[in-house]
């Protein structure tokens, strides 16, 4: 029943080690969107694609990238993780523009 | 700068009790306003409201948007250990982006 599918539910990674955290819908959602929420804070938006159109938040750091291979897919990358990335990284899908967003379980990212 | 406040930020209140939390809003161009549940996991969705005035419902809890004031409010009737999270109101603007409150963490005791 799940429909958006977040793997892994917890990473830890090194300082500086590269990372990806991956997101899949099996909604045929045209729109799908990362966020970073850390604790006590409500979810920050980083980036989202709207169909294969990507759209960056202007505060977004360099440091964090996506991909969107197809339409059930959709990857985080984080180039070099520091410390201060370690939180919960939500994916969400919407079928359009506008319309209600349907959040994934979530992955939590811990950086040693 | 687009802005979403909500209140209280934290409610403490007995099985069986009404709540009223509370959600304002400074947005351009607005098109909904949307009500979450989280727990320790993912936000799930409740409510989205487009319309003034119109009451929407799901078993104990309703919610309502006033466009004149800016505001909505998401009503939980007889409160159950369950119904404690934290309560994430979110705004959608003229971008497309959601615009998240801070949130309202209820905890109801038995």
């Amino acid at each position: 029943d799940a429909m958006v599918i977040q793997n892994p539910r917890y990473q830890v990674t090194q300082f500086g080690k590269p990372v990806t955290l991956s997101c899949s819908q099996t909604l045929n959602h045209n729109v799908m969107y990362w966020y970073q929420q850390k604790s006590s804070q409500a979810p920050k938006l980083l980036f989202h694609y709207y169909d294969k159109d990507f759209n960056n938040e202007a505060d977004t750091p360099d440091n964090f990238q996506s991909r969107r291979p197809n339409t059930s897919f959709c990857f985080l990358d984080i180039r070099s993780p520091g410390l201060g990335d370690a939180a919960m990284y939500l994916c969400a899908t919407s079928r359009g523009k506008g319309e209600t967003q349907y959040f994934g379980p979530g992955t939590r990212l811990l950086v040693l | 700068e687009d802005k979403v406040v909500q209140s209280p930020l934290s409610l403490v209140v007995h099985e069986g009790d009404t709540v009223t939390l509370n959600c304002s809003y400074e947005v351009t161009n607005f098109r909904s306003l949307l009500w979450y549940k989280q727990e320790k996991k993912a936000p799930t969705f409740l409510f989205m409201l487009t319309s003034s005035g119109i009451e929407k419902k799901s078993g104990r809890l309703s919610s309502i948007l006033d466009k004149k004031e800016l505001s909505s409010i998401l009503n939980i009737t007889a409160t159950q250990t369950g119904d404690s999270a934290i309560y994430l109101c979110a705004v959608e603007a003229g971008t497309d982006k959601l615009i998240f409150g801070t949130g309202t963490r209820l905890q109801v005791f038995p």
